[in-house]
């Protein structure tokens, strides 16, 4: 298994600002999953993220709004830049918790944005 | 490109009853397919994990099938409890970026 903590676990935040996600995992792990949920929603897929490249994104969302980095086998960032309020969503943090890609998949406890 | 649907969207049930949520997949070339509770403003703790060769699973009172030739998966909940009250979400994981495609949850109450 896989423990992952996020932080901030929530934040209130102005239109127009920027917020970096952090995310720790108590593993080295290959793959980093950044996913959204938005109000009422399931979750979306945002990006993947190896470590030593470049993110790959999902289809609508770009890498100067929600720019990623993965400087080791352990931690990630998402960045929310340019915020509004149709930014308020729970963002998680998810890991593969083997080496397969048939294993379990595990999520951070999630970071609760509110933008005003 | 893959979808996955959950019905019912919502359930209440009474305390004790056997109860089945039901998931359905358009695309069958799977890796495995993952059951997920969230309770409100929670983050997902994952319950079962089948793999694409295997047909069900089970832990406690939970039991989880599938059925790749038709693209279901049902959620098995035994003699419910009402803390058994939360958001259910099926997700299956596929294609080259191994990634995992959500249904939109099924909202189950338990009554006391």
């Amino acid at each position: 298994s896989a423990v992952i903590s996020q932080k901030p676990s929530r934040d209130i935040c102005q239109r127009g600002t920027s917020l970096t996600i952090q995310c720790q995992v108590d593993s080295q792990v290959t793959m980093m999953f950044w996913y959204r949920q938005q109000p009422g929603q399931s979750l979306t897929l945002i990006a993947t993220a190896n470590q030593g490249s470049e993110a790959t994104y999902e289809s609508g969302f770009v890498i100067d709004k929600f720019p990623i980095s993965r400087p080791n086998l352990t931690f990630s960032t998402l960045t929310v830049s340019n915020m509004s309020p149709e930014d308020s969503s729970i963002y998680l943090c998810s890991v593969e918790g083997g080496a397969g890609a048939a294993e379990t998949q595990y999520f951070g406890p999630g970071t609760r944005l509110l933008v005003l | 490109k893959q979808e996955v649907t959950q019905i019912p969207a919502a359930l209440s049930v009474p305390e004790g009853e056997n109860l089945v949520l039901n998931c359905s997949f358009t695309d069958s070339a799977i890796y495995n397919l993952q059951w997920f509770r969230q309770d409100p403003g929670k983050g997902l703790t994952s319950l079962l994990l089948i793999q694409s060769s295997q047909r069900e699973q089970t832990s406690g009172r939970l039991n989880a099938s599938l059925d790749k030739s038709s693209g279901r998966s049902t959620l098995y909940i035994a003699a419910s409890q009402p803390g058994d009250s939360a958001t259910y979400l099926c997700a299956s994981k596929g294609g080259s970026a191994r990634q995992l495609t959500f249904g939109s949850g099924t909202q189950l109450t338990v009554l006391p």
